[in-house]
């Protein structure tokens, strides 16, 4: 079965500062992995995606994420946060026309 | 990018009545649509997958016979909670998943339920 495990609940980070949300999967092949992001009371935007070839991959607002097969992970990153980026976001692994596996989200919190 | 929208993005209805939620795509034809179910403070969890044509498959334990999921086009998929409890307050996303090479899933805004 697969599965997603996101172990930061909450993170806070000053404003400026760089930030990595960690992010461990368990598939039984070669995932396709995403990272979501979700404002309160909002849906879900897609911030990037792997699915094959160059194992980092560049997303919007500035982020990416490194796909590592030798240790499960597929951790996002971003050289230096905004206010604006304080949100939940959540990591999932799925296949071609499956459905998605999320984790269970990390509440990212910024300060000044 | 392709549009998933979601209606309504929120209702509020008493106990014991039902209420639809549609999910649509805008600028693509999918015919596979998948809900889920996201509790306060916790992930998104898959209730059932709907395929445009056929009965929706349901993950294990959620009631078939109250979310009741109808995919009759390739645009539209919507679900019903029917004799709504307090319990199933909750906020409800749809998502939409492109026929072709694209993998990506492309989620509606989502729909919060409060049922009083």
């Amino acid at each position: 079965a697969q599965s997603v495990t996101q172990p930061d609940i909450h993170i806070t980070v000053s404003e400026g500062a760089s930030l990595e949300l960690r992010c461990n999967y368990s598939y039984g092949a070669t995932p396709y992995l995403f990272w979501y992001v979700q404002s309160p009371g909002q849906g879900l935007q897609l911030l990037l995606k792997y699915f094959s070839g160059d194992t980092l991959v560049q997303g919007i607002k500035g982020f990416e994420a490194e796909f590592k097969r030798s240790q499960s992970s597929f951790n996002l990153r971003k050289p230096s946060v905004h206010w604006s980026d304080a949100a939940e976001y959540f990591c999932a692994v799925g296949a071609w026309g499956e459905k998605l596996t999320f984790g269970t989200g990390t509440r990212l919190t910024i300060i000044p | 990018g392709a549009v998933v929208s979601q209606h309504p993005s929120r209702v509020i209805c008493k106990s014991g009545t039902s209420v639809k939620i549609e999910c649509r795509s805008l600028d693509f034809q999918a015919t596979t649509m998948f809900w889920y179910r996201q509790f306060p403070k916790k992930s998104l969890m898959l209730m059932a997958t709907s395929n445009e044509g056929s009965k929706a498959t349901y993950e294990q334990g959620v009631e078939k016979d109250k979310f009741l999921i109808n995919h009759a086009s390739l645009t539209l998929s919507t679900l019903t909670v029917t004799s709504a409890h307090p319990e199933d307050s909750s906020f409800y996303i749809c998502s939409a998943r492109d026929t072709g090479m694209n993998t990506e899933a492309f989620f509606g805004q989502g729909t919060r339920l409060t049922v009083v």
